[in-house]
């Protein structure tokens, strides 16, 4: 079966450093995304990563590694705004994207 | 570009009663998704599409049927709706990754 594990919650101050983890088990592996949810919102793209290593744009990284079937999110100098969800997807090899349950991200001042 | 749009943002319906969710994009993207996503938890796969004329099952297809006749279009019918299919529906589209509409919340009275 197909299966993704994140923390279900989160909790950091506003200026410091969080990372929000995703394990994967799928049938087939193309890539990486990770997706921000605000509350009564759409998903909206953060980053994707096919190949090992670290992508980063502006505030956020990813990571992956595929060894060990596993990647990261990594947000820094964290604002009110981040208050949100995130959620990790992973494209198999049937060309779907499953997507993890989520991980609440709350952002203290 | 629009993007991907859907219709209709609210609906209400009876036990019962039949409905479409429709969904446009104008990005020319094969590859269209519906996910359904419930009150706090991840999004999950309804049916995808790989191009005009082939439809797949994803994870939960129960009580929903699609079309794609044009590379455009991809409509999510509900036949006899219950109260269990009560959420916020998603279409999305890509190349990778998926770029999401604004969804449509339903409810099923």
């Amino acid at each position: 079966g197909q299966s993704l594990e994140q923390p279900s919650e989160v909790t950091a101050v506003e200026g410091a450093i969080v990372q929000i983890n995703c394990t994967y088990q799928t049938s087939g592996f193309y890539g990486l995304s990770w997706y921000q949810q605000h509350d009564g919102g759409a998903p909206t793209f953060l980053s994707y990563n096919a190949l090992d290593g670290l992508e980063e744009t502006g505030r956020f990284s990813s990571f992956l590694s595929r060894s060990d079937s596993y990647g990261y999110l990594l947000l820094q100098e964290l604002q009110m705004k981040d208050s949100a969800s995130y959620f990790c997807a992973v494209r198999d090899e049937g060309q779907n994207f499953v997507f993890g349950p989520g991980t609440r991200l709350s952002v203290l001042p | 570009n629009a993007g991907v749009t859907q219709t209709p943002k609210f609906r209400i319906l009876k036990i019962g009663q039949s409905m479409t969710l429709q969904c446009t994009q104008d990005m020319n993207h094969n590859y269209m998704y519906w996910y359904r996503q419930d009150p706090g938890m991840g999004l999950k796969l309804i049916y995808y599409s790989v191009g005009a004329g082939i439809t797949d099952k994803g994870e939960v297809p129960n009580g929903y049927n699609v079309s794609r006749s044009t590379t455009e279009d991809f409509p999510l019918r509900l036949e006899l709706a219950a109260p269990s299919q009560t959420s916020v529906y998603f279409c999305a589209s890509s190349p990778v990754p998926p770029d999401f509409g604004s969804g449509t919340r339903l409810t099923v009275v």
